[in-house]
């Protein structure tokens, strides 16, 4: 079963920021929080992942609370094209190990 | 240049076939997955490979038959085909190194009729 919950789904006005919020109570010490997307009928697409200290990259920024309870995501200026469905992921990092994917948050960006 | 390429992209088969999914990378990852997409688009792991080497297997029935036979490639044999086997599979590979990233292909969407 995923560890993780969110909501089943938002909405964003395009060029705004879209913040898909995570929670994840149960992670363990070790475990990282990863977020993958899924746009219509294609693979998965890896977005993000930390352990601890907030990240950024060019896709999304990863906000990470001090008690690792819960997350969020952030897209900064959100377009039609960044609909799609985002999950977010807890596990073990260096493992190779599976993605355990929950329901994700479907997330549309609307004009 | 493609990363993760499946064949086909779409198959359509009756029910008692047996049929084949090719899955190729070509990141120079050693682990490799196959994952289930139901019609509620739940995702699910079936399979993993390391170096040809079986090492995930998610109580999936043995009609389901995964075959290495590179660490490039991991195909997806089906025997005795379901109607409850229609889904899109997808095929990723692994870099198992510090960001632990998996990379998916495009899917399979399997139609048992």
């Amino acid at each position: 079963d995923a560890k993780t919950t969110q909501p089943p789904s938002m909405d964003c006005a395009e060029g705004r920021a879209a913040n898909l919020p995570c929670n994840h109570s149960t992670i363990s010490g070790n475990e990282y929080v990863y977020w993958y997307r899924q746009i219509h009928s294609q693979g998965p697409q890896y977005i993000i992942h930390g352990l601890k200290n907030n990240e950024t990259n060019e896709m999304a920024s990863l906000i990470i609370t001090e008690d690792r309870k819960s997350s969020t995501l952030i897209l900064p200026h959100a377009t039609l094209r960044d609909t799609a469905v985002y999950y977010c992921i807890v596990r073990l990092n260096n493992q190779g190990g599976k993605l355990i994917f929950g329901q994700g948050t479907e997330l549309s960006v609307k004009p | 240049d493609t990363a993760v390429s499946q064949t086909p992209k779409y198959l359509v088969t009756q029910m008692g076939n047996d049929k084949s999914i090719k899955c190729e990378q070509n990141l120079g990852h050693d682990t490799m997955y196959w994952y289930k997409q139901d019609s509620k688009k739940f995702l699910k792991i079936m399979f993993s490979y390391n170096n040809k080497e079986l090492i995930i297997n998610e109580t999936v029935p043995n009609r389901f038959s995964p075959k290495s036979p590179d660490k490039a490639h991991l195909n997806l044999h089906i025997n005795s085909l379901e109607l409850g086997d229609s889904a899109v599979y997808f095929c990723a590979s692994g870099d198992r190194g510090l960001s632990d990233t998996q990379y998916f292909g495009p899917g399979t969407r399997l139609t048992v009729l």
